[in-house]
């Protein structure tokens, strides 16, 4: 069956550094890959997306990657600050009208 | 401004009650789904509907139903037969129904709890 794992553990990263999440998927061929970004008690908040036949994706101090060789998406934030602090999600889907499917999140603390 | 809204953000439900989670949205959007959250699990999908006067079920649509008579409305029943219905609720929406190559807009979602 298809699997997403993101780590489930939290993540602790001093202010200013690199913030580096990461997605891994088995049994499936996304299309697209997309994160989202989810405070306690609110709705994930759309990111980025990118697509198969897309490498890397920027946006501001945010970088995503795609790896269909390794099943893996890395999630970057560069100069990482508190307000970074949430979850990140990672969601996949096959294209067309397939439905997307979303990982647990990873906890990312950024400390100050 | 555009969006979700979710109401209401808290509800408890007795044994045996039915009750209805409201989501309505202003984006102008074909597709509307429900999710459900649990701790430590993915956002699971309980229905979708891509048009409207059309829902299909999703992955755990047991216990739940919908209706989709409006473009900017989509309620979601949890009836009695939903056995473990404590969760937080996510209503979310995309321009049309065409998976993962657009971005899901969400709500901020309806935690229930059992009385």
């Amino acid at each position: 069956s298809q699997k997403i794992e993101q780590n489930s553990e939290a993540l602790n990263i001093q202010e200013g550094k690199t913030a580096t999440l990461t997605c891994n998927y088995t049994n499936y061929s996304p299309a697209y890959l997309q994160w989202y970004r989810q405070d306690p008690g609110r709705g994930p908040v759309f990111l980025l997306l990118i697509r198969e036949n897309e490498k890397e994706k920027r946006k501001e101090r945010l970088k995503v990657t795609f790896d269909t060789t390794l099943k893996q998406s890395l999630f970057h934030i560069t100069a990482s600050q508190p307000a970074d602090s949430a979850t990140y999600l990672c969601a996949l889907g096959a294209g067309g009208y397939q439905k997307v499917t979303f990982g647990t999140g990873t906890k990312l603390q950024v400390i100050p | 401004d555009g969006g979700i809204t979710q109401s209401p953000k808290y509800l408890f439900r007795k044994e045996g009650q039915n009750v209805t989670l409201s989501c309505e949205q202003n984006l102008n959007h074909d597709a509307m789904y429900w999710y459900r959250q649990d701790p430590g699990q993915g956002l699971r999908l309980i229905y979708y509907s891509q048009i409207v006067n059309d829902f299909q079920k999703g992955d755990i649509a047991e216990g739940y139903s919908v209706s989709r008579e409006k473009k900017e409305s989509f309620p979601l029943t949890v009836t009695s037969a939903q056995k473990n219905p404590t969760a937080f609720y996510l209503c979310a929406s995309s321009i049309s129904g065409q998976g993962a190559n657009q971005p899901q807009h969400f709500g901020d979602g309806t935690r229930l709890s059992i009385l």
